[in-house]
């Protein structure tokens, strides 16, 4: 099914350690974004690009880094794990102009 | 800057009229849109308004959009308890040529629907 898919749904983390949130879109769309979504803080912008190649941070980027090698995936990268980063993180895609499709979301756990 | 504000719970009675109310900054805003997240879920797009228009209906979803006050509200007409659910009122940022690719959400009002 074309669409947004982000893997792995469930994780726990210990603090420090690193993983890779996986991202990736079967509709050639230019634009992805990656958000985290917190209870009473609706979804804040991490990172986000606008076509391979190209990134840029967004409301809070601090503890993530991304890169956008291909049109395809936009993985997004926790270098050392705290708990302040225990979250639902949620990866969209878009064209230029258009509405933005969501994947399910990734629940993640710091210990 | 970029800021949504949404009021954060709003409660109805079964077969009410909700209405949900979004403001924004940006005046460059393109297109403004609503999405809907049920418990433990993605968010589903439910509709949007592109910013030269003021009023947009589709089925019970009736989207009004005051530039001027940028203003937006999403009125749920006849809201039946499959409708609780929290809603998302988002903008993007830029226009056309300088769209940034961002889109800005609001905290979300989750809405409570009372048999």
């Amino acid at each position: 099914n074309a669409g947004v898919t982000q893997t792995p749904k469930f994780q726990v983390l210990k603090t420090g350690q690193s993983m890779t949130l996986q991202c990736a879109q079967d509709m050639n769309h230019e634009y992805m974004s990656w958000y985290r979504q917190d209870p009473g803080m609706g979804l804040r912008l991490i990172h986000y690009s606008v076509g391979a190649g190209i990134t840029d941070q967004g409301e809070v980027p601090n503890g993530y880094n991304v890169s956008r090698s291909t049109t395809e995936d936009f993985p997004l990268r926790l270098l050392s794990a705290a708990p302040s980063q225990t979250s639902v993180y949620f990866c969209a895609s878009s064209y230029r102009q258009g509405s933005y499709t969501f994947g399910s979301g990734t629940r993640l756990t710091v210990v | 800057g970029e800021d949504v504000e949404q009021s954060l719970f709003l409660s109805v009675r079964e077969g009410d009229s909700s209405v949900i109310n979004c403001t924004y900054t940006d005046s460059s805003s393109t297109y403004l849109y609503w999405y809907k997240q049920e418990p433990g879920a993605g968010l589903q797009l439910l509709t949007y308004i592109f910013s030269n228009m003021d009023m947009k209906q589709d089925q019970r979803l009736t989207v009004l959009l005051n530039k001027k006050d940028k203003h937006l509200s999403l009125r749920i007409a006849d809201t039946q308890t499959g409708d609780s659910a929290i809603y998302f009122c988002a903008e993007t940022i830029g226009h056309g040529s300088s769209n940034t690719g961002k889109l800005i959400f609001g905290q979300g009002t989750t809405l409570q629907v009372k048999p």
